[in-house]
């Protein structure tokens, strides 16, 4: 089955306190990216990556990281979490737009993530 | 910069019946896709129904179509014999179709309750 997979799905955790939200795709997608959303504001996308050891900035980059070392998986780094980074996080997954290229986007099914 | 707009926070139909969710956005561009997700108590984003710019005739996808205007920058979301299983969250997004990045720019949302 064509998927998007997150882990963990819920996380509460403490300041400062590092953590990785996981994310794998089966598709063989070279496009993937990392949104988060907030009552009021919908999703806003906090990184991309067109493909393999490429990675972007998106609208709202700052406390994380991330990385692209293997084509399926794009992992969120939050270094040292705050209380405003509480969202719940999407990853996502398409073709890139030369490559039958839809314009959709495949989602996970989202991290919720309480920072205390 | 591009931006997507939903007016309605929510709204409410009664089972069987039509419901219109609206959305406007603003772009310079003149190729791009315009989307409906929906977004179910389980928070997994589903697509909806999609829309290419350069194509005049409405998107439609069994009880749901769209109402786009061009012109006026509008993509309206019909809902045809509204069923339970349609209450959810709906986001509206736009995607252009220049420069390399997949990016979905999203509104805000409209919760919509759907009554029996």
């Amino acid at each position: 089955e064509a998927q998007v997979t997150q882990n963990p799905r819920y996380l509460i955790t403490v300041t400062g306190k590092k953590l990785t939200v996981t994310c794998s795709q089966n598709m063989n997608h070279e496009y993937m990216s990392w949104y988060r959303q907030d009552p009021g504001l919908g999703l806003r996308q906090i990184y991309y990556s067109m493909n393999v050891e490429v990675t972007d900035k998106g609208d709202v980059p700052e406390g994380y990281k991330v990385s692209r070392k293997e084509k399926r998986n794009f992992p969120l780094i939050l270094e040292s979490p705050s209380p405003n980074q509480t969202s719940l996080y999407f990853c996502a997954s398409s073709h890139n737009r030369e490559v039958k290229n839809t314009g959709e986007l495949f989602f996970g099914e989202g991290s919720r993530l309480t920072v205390l | 910069a591009q931006t997507v707009t939903q007016s309605q926070p929510e709204m409410s139909v009664q089972e069987a019946e039509t419901v219109t969710l609206s959305c406007t956005y603003d772009t310079s561009e003149s190729d791009y896709y315009l989307f409906w997700y929906k977004q179910p108590p389980s928070r997994q984003m589903i697509l909806v129904i999609r829309q290419e710019a350069y194509k005049q005739q409405n998107a439609t996808e069994n009880r749901f179509s769209v109402n786009f205007q061009k012109a006026a920058k509008s993509f309206s979301l019909k809902i045809s014999d509204s069923q339970l299983g349609d209450a959810a969250m709906y986001f509206c997004a736009y995607r252009s179709s220049l420069g390399a990045t997949n990016k979905l720019i999203f509104g805000t949302g409209t919760l919509l309750a759907v009554q029996p």
